[in-house]
């Protein structure tokens, strides 16, 4: 079965800017969440969407948004980019009713 | 107090030995609990997970808990260097957000 997959894979944006990043879960999970990884403060939750509704959300401003597709895909979107969005961003999908996730390789955005 | 607090290490073992990785966390509601290895430059993978209060055991990996103490750890028999690598604690169940460990560093040398 084929994994969590996440396009691009590295982006490099000026400030300012905006971003859209993608993610397609693992087939049967409708379930999935994004995640901010920098050195500083660890793995960070952004928001979790099921049958393409937005179900958590984490502490994070209104210039970071999501959606979700029919297809249980997934995008986000970064707008008015900051240099401190800077960071490793990943998706995780899971099954319905379980916790447990499985990461994609992660998009490294680079905001210059 | 940190939700989940893990020692970020390094800790270094030589291989062959046991590696004793820690987790604490401060939601009671938490029912269970994710240990995800990470490799440097790469993506969190799942390795074990725990439910039940005793010890869950998967190969080399034994994951232990215990709910009173609200304290989860995971063991490593047989050390290997390929084992290094940072090891992420998530417990998940109480809040709706998920909250993961910074993470313990582990090196194996040889």
């Amino acid at each position: 079965k084929a994994g969590v997959t996440q396009t691009p894979r590295y982006l490099i944006k000026t400030r300012g800017q905006q971003v859209t990043l993608s993610c397609s879960p693992i087939s049967g999970h409708r379930s999935v969440s994004w995640y901010q990884q920098t050195p500083g403060q660890g793995l960070q939750f952004l928001f979790e969407y099921f049958s393409e509704t937005q179900r958590n959300k984490g502490n994070f401003p209104g210039r970071f948004s999501g959606r979700q597709f029919s297809n249980s895909r997934s995008e986000m979107n970064v707008s008015t980019l900051e240099l401190g969005d800077s960071a490793l961003y990943l998706c995780a999908s899971s099954l319905t009713d379980t916790y447990e996730q499985y990461f994609g390789p992660g998009t490294r955005l680079t905001v210059t | 107090q940190k939700e989940v607090e893990q020692n970020s290490g390094p800790l270094s073992v030589p291989e062959g030995a046991i590696a004793s990785l820690n987790c604490t966390y401060s939601d009671r509601g938490s029912q269970s609990f994710f240990w995800y290895r990470q490799y440097s430059g790469k993506s969190p993978e799942l390795i074990m997970f725990i439910y039940s209060n005793g010890d869950k055991e998967d190969g080399r990996f034994t994951a232990q808990l215990n709910k009173a103490s609200q304290y989860v750890s995971l063991l490593i028999r047989d050390s290997q260097p390929s084992d290094s690598a940072t090891y992420l604690c998530a417990p998940r169940g109480g809040s709706y957000i998920p909250t993961f460990g910074r993470g313990t560093s582990l090196i194996v040398h040889p």
